[in-house]
């Protein structure tokens, strides 16, 4: 069984803080990615990974930052939270091989308030 | 450029009785096709998907889409309600440039009348 986990399910944090949330896999998938969910927008994604020290931005990454050291643990920054980063965030993984398509399987959100 | 449009943001329906959640996808090129389910304060979990073989896709608990092309919908459908399929339903496109960038639709919030 695929798993996915996230270091925190809820977070609370002040303007300005730096802000880290982890995310690690444990089925050796090349690809892994946070979204940020919010109500009647759906799920929006801010970066992806497809290899080891590899980034790419999605559609809302300013704000955001990431790295990945290790293929299991992909981890979202945010340099100085503002209170408009509030949200829920879901980390998701996935295999990669060439044009097949594999779907992502996805870890149980944080919900991050900042205040 | 690829987009989805899921047509309702809530639907109810009474324990029993049939689901059917709409979804409209745009995409250039041939698409993948999703739903996703999201129960309160969960992940979301993969229900079914199309990637070009079979039209009629099945999922798990009992639900199905049809993949229509000629009317780019992908609706879900499950013939009989139950209780535990109360959830926020997302429909996802996708297509096969070899990398997996999801575009999400904006939800549907399924409630069950007892």
């Amino acid at each position: 069984d695929v798993k996915v986990t996230q270091s925190s399910r809820y977070l609370v944090k002040r303007t300005g803080e730096k802000v880290f949330l982890e995310c690690v896999q444990d089925m050796d998938h090349e690809n892994m990615f946070w979204y940020r969910q919010d109500p009647g927008l759906g799920l929006r994604l801010i970066y992806f990974s497809y290899d080891v020290k590899m980034k790419e931005k999605g559609d809302i990454p300013e704000g955001y930052s990431v790295s990945r050291e290790k293929k299991e643990r992909f981890s979202l920054i945010l340099e100085s939270a503002s209170t408009n980063q509030t949200s829920m965030y879901l980390c998701a993984s996935s295999f990669f091989r060439g044009r097949l398509f594999y779907e992502q399987y996805f870890g149980p959100g944080t919900r991050l308030t900042v205040t | 450029a690829q987009s989805v449009t899921q047509l309702d943001s809530h639907v109810s329906v009474s324990e029993g009785t049939p689901v059917l959640l709409r979804c409209n996808y745009s995409s250039s090129y041939s698409p993948s096709l999703f739903w996703y389910v999201q129960h309160p304060n969960k992940g979301l979990q993969l229900l079914l998907k199309y990637t070009s073989a079979a039209t009629l896709v099945k999922g798990i608990n009992g639900f199905e889409a049809e993949f229509k092309k000629s009317e780019t919908s992908f609706h879900l459908t499950k013939p009989s309600a139950h209780m535990s399929d109360a959830a926020e339903y997302f429909c996802v496109v996708s297509v096969n440039f070899g990398n997996e960038k999801l575009t999400f639709g904006t939800g549907t919030r399924l409630t069950i009348i007892p």
